[in-house]
């Protein structure tokens, strides 16, 4: 158990529906990170914040993907009008400061779009 | 572009055997680099991170890695496989001056046959 929990663990939803994750880091961290990991692939960065400041969205990230982190502590990612092709399993990281490199890695929420 | 590479999709090794699992990496700078396993439905866990320093890095669960700067490699060995390291291994780079994002190569799987 790394401290970094995610909610929920699996998600199945239709084609259309909006889908919301949530993602609680270890509680000193100040950076939380968002990847998304497909069947045989390693995981993708998509998005980070600094605090409740989101400084990075990968292109990967389209328009229907949000994430959100208020207050700095606990951040949501929010996909709408879910697509098959988002299936994936979600997974948030928690790292401590700018100079820290190393992340910490939550259980994931697998994404089903039927 | 930054990239990882890992040669080997999969790697079958008998219990008590030696590994080797290869990382070729193309980054800006000298990255951060790290390998992660997974195992199945889980989320990744921190084997061993490279900084600076010591080329030749000790982690967990017995494993060691050595930083070849001319042969952008970070290859991760152990001396004696155990069944219990079964699971994929993820080589990933990232430094301070991209935000710590990682960049993960594909994952090689690791089956032990005993």
């Amino acid at each position: 158990d790394t401290g970094v929990s995610q909610d929920p663990r699996h998600k199945i939803t239709k084609r259309g529906q909006n889908v919301t994750f949530r993602c609680d880091p270890i509680s000193e961290h100040n950076r939380l990170y968002w990847y998304r990991q497909t069947l045989g692939q390693g995981p993708e960065f998509l998005t980070y914040f600094q605090n409740e400041a989101q400084l990075e969205k990968s292109r990967l990230l389209s328009d229907r993907f949000s994430a959100e982190r208020p207050k700095g502590s606990f951040s949501t990612l929010e996909i709408q009008r879910t697509e098959q092709g988002d299936s994936a399993m979600y997974l948030c990281a928690s790292g401590g400061t700018a100079l820290s490199a190393e992340q910490f890695f939550g259980p994931g929420t697998r994404l089903t779009v039927l | 572009a930054q990239s990882v590479t890992q040669p080997d999709i999969h790697i079958t090794v008998s219990e008590g055997a030696s590994l080797e699992l290869r990382c070729n990496y193309s980054y800006g700078a000298t990255p951060y680099l790290f390998w992660y396993v997974q195992s199945p439905g889980q989320g990744l866990q921190l084997l061993l991170k490279y900084f600076s320093g010591d080329t030749l890095v000790q982690g967990i669960k017995g494993f060691e890695a050595e930083f070849k700067r001319s042969q952008s490699s970070f290859n991760l060995r152990k001396p004696s496989v155990h069944w219990s390291d079964a699971a994929e291994y993820f080589c990933a780079v990232g430094h301070p001056e991209y935000g710590n994002k990682l960049v993960f190569g594909a994952g090689t799987i690791l089956r032990v046959k005993s």
